[in-house]
């Protein structure tokens, strides 16, 4: 089945403690992103990637880093995690361009940052 | 960049009745996508539509690209149907841009 995959689904974490989300594709799709989605702002686009070893920031990479070493995968890291950094956050993928290039999301991994 | 206006933003409906969501966007776009979030948060991918008309069961849409809207309906509305619609669209390598969505109550 044609998926993206998010890990955790549930984290409630403390101040300052790294943590990673992890988030998979298995459509081999080149441009993956990665969303925050928080009330009266809507969904907002964190950081993308067109490609292994190729990424760049959204509207708000302030607080985060991701890395693409495999096209499969596309982590999410809170070096040093804060409370407004609490939020709903969703992994997405699509093809690059062309016929097709619909966008497909995972299940969403909510964050509480005490 | 381009804007995504959705209306209404909040709409309550009885079990068994109709309704039209609208979309309008700004600037010419290659791809437009309708989802639903569904109470428990997760993002479902109604349609993918930059054009034409499409329809799977009860839900159907239409993007007229030339005058920039796309139409969401809902036909004999159940429960279930309830949650946030969102349009969705981008042009090129663009982000994917979201509208801020309609809030649909589906009352038995």
């Amino acid at each position: 089945e044609a998926q993206v995959t998010q890990n955790p689904r549930y984290l409630i974490t403390v101040t300052g403690k790294k943590l990673t989300v992890t988030c998979s594709q298995n459509m081999n799709h080149e441009y993956m992103s990665w969303y925050r989605q928080d009330p009266g702002l809507g969904l907002r686009q964190i950081y993308y990637s067109m490609n292994v070893e190729v990424t760049d920031k959204g509207d708000v990479p302030e607080g985060y880093k991701v890395s693409r070493k495999e096209k499969r995968n596309f982590p999410l890291i809170l070096e040093s995690p804060s409370p407004n950094q609490t939020s709903l956050y969703f992994c997405a993928s699509r093809r690059l361009a062309g016929v097709g290039n619909e966008q497909f999301f995972g299940p969403g991994t909510r964050l509480t940052v005490l | 960049g381009i804007q995504v206006e959705q209306s209404p933003p909040d709409l309550i409906l009885q079990e068994g009745a109709n309704s039209t969501l609208r979309c309008n966007f700004s600037d010419s776009v290659n791809n437009l996508q309708w989802f639903h979030q569904n109470p428990w948060g997760q993002l479902i991918n109604l349609f993918y539509i930059p054009s034409g008309t499409k329809q799977n069961g009860r839900l159907s849409a239409t993007t007229v690209a030339t005058e920039r809207y796309s139409l969401l309906y809902i036909s004999s509305s159940q429960t279930t149907d309830s949650g946030v619609y969102f349009c969705a669209v981008h042009s090129g390598n663009t982000p994917l841009v979201f509208g801020k969505g309609t809030r649909l109550s589906v009352i038995a």
